[in-house]
C-alpha cells in the first residue's frame, strides 16, 4: 500500500517569492506521482505528473517538480508566485496498476499575498 | 481533456434521509468513475470504483448498502448516501480517468453537511 505525506497544511508566501510544497512518499512497489491544484469551488486539475524518464517535470503555469527516489519525495517548486497560484495542492501516487487508483496527500493550502 | 460535471456542489440533509450525487462525464463515454471521500483536514479517500453495467468495488472499509452506487450509463454515475447520519458530512468528489488512461479528471466535489 502507499501513503502520501504533505507536512505543510498551509504555506503563506508573498507574490514574486519562490515556494516549495512538500510531498513524501512510501510505497514497496515503484510509482506514479501527481501533482493536483484545486481552485476555490471547482474540481481538482492535474499540474503535473511524473511517469518515468527525466526526475525533473514541469508544468505550463512555471511549477516543477523533482521525483528523488532515495528521498521518496516529490516536492513542488515555484520560483516566483503570482496572487493567481493560491489555491490548495494535493499530492498523489498511483501504483503501476494504474493511474485510476490514487491515493492522496492531506493536502497544501498557498497562499499567496501582496 | 475531460469535463466532469457533479451535482449538486453542496448540500445540507437531515438526519437519516438520503441523498443523491450525480456524477457526469459531459464530453465522452466513461466505462469507470471513481468515487471519493474527503474529511476536514484529511486526504481524498477512494470510497468505490463505478462499472458502467455491473456492480461497483467498494473499498476496504467502506459500506455498500449505505453508499449505493449506480452507473447506468456512460456519461453518468450516481452516488446515494442512505439513512446519512452527521458522521456522513463530508466532501465527495468523483472523477474519470480519460481515453489514454494517463489521467484523472475530476468533478468539482459536493460538499454534504447533514444536521
Amino acid at each position: 500500500a502507499q501513503s502520501v505525506t504533505q507536512l505543510d497544511s498551509q504555506v503563506p508566501v508573498f507574490e514574486e517569492a519562490p515556494v516549495e510544497l512538500r510531498c513524501n512518499y512510501s510505497s514497496s512497489v515503484s510509482v506514479y506521482l501527481f501533482w493536483y491544484v484545486q481552485y476555490p469551488n471547482q474540481g481538482l486539475q492535474l499540474l503535473l505528473k511524473y511517469l518515468s524518464g527525466s526526475t525533473l517535470v514541469e508544468s505550463i503555469n512555471g511549477f516543477e517538480a523533482e521525483f528523488n527516489k532515495s528521498q521518496t519525495s516529490f516536492h513542488l517548486r515555484k520560483p516566483s508566485v503570482h496572487i493567481s497560484d493560491t489555491a490548495e495542492y494535493f499530492c498523489a501516487v498511483s501504483d503501476y496498476t494504474g493511474f485510476q487508483k490514487l491515493v492522496f496527500g492531506t493536502g497544501t493550502r498557498l497562499l499567496v499575498s501582496p | 481533456g475531460a469535463v466532469v460535471s457533479q451535482h449538486p456542489s453542496w448540500v445540507i440533509c437531515k438526519s437519516g434521509t438520503s441523498v443523491k450525487i450525480e456524477c457526469r462525464s459531459l464530453d465522452f463515454q466513461a466505462t469507470t468513475m471513481f468515487w471519493y471521500r474527503q474529511f476536514p483536514k484529511q486526504s481524498l479517500m477512494l470510497m468505490a470504483t463505478s462499472n458502467e453495467g455491473s456492480k461497483a468495488t467498494y473499498e476496504q472499509g467502506v459500506e455498500k448498502d449505505k453508499f449505493l452506487i449506480n452507473h447506468a450509463s456512460l456519461t453518468l454515475s450516481t452516488l446515494t448516501v442512505t439513512s446519512a447520519h452527521p458522521e456522513d458530512s463530508s466532501f465527495y468528489i468523483c472523477s474519470v480517468v480519460g481515453q489514454v488512461n494517463t489521467e484523472a479528471f475530476f468533478g468539482q466535489g459536493t460538499r454534504l453537511t447533514v444536521v
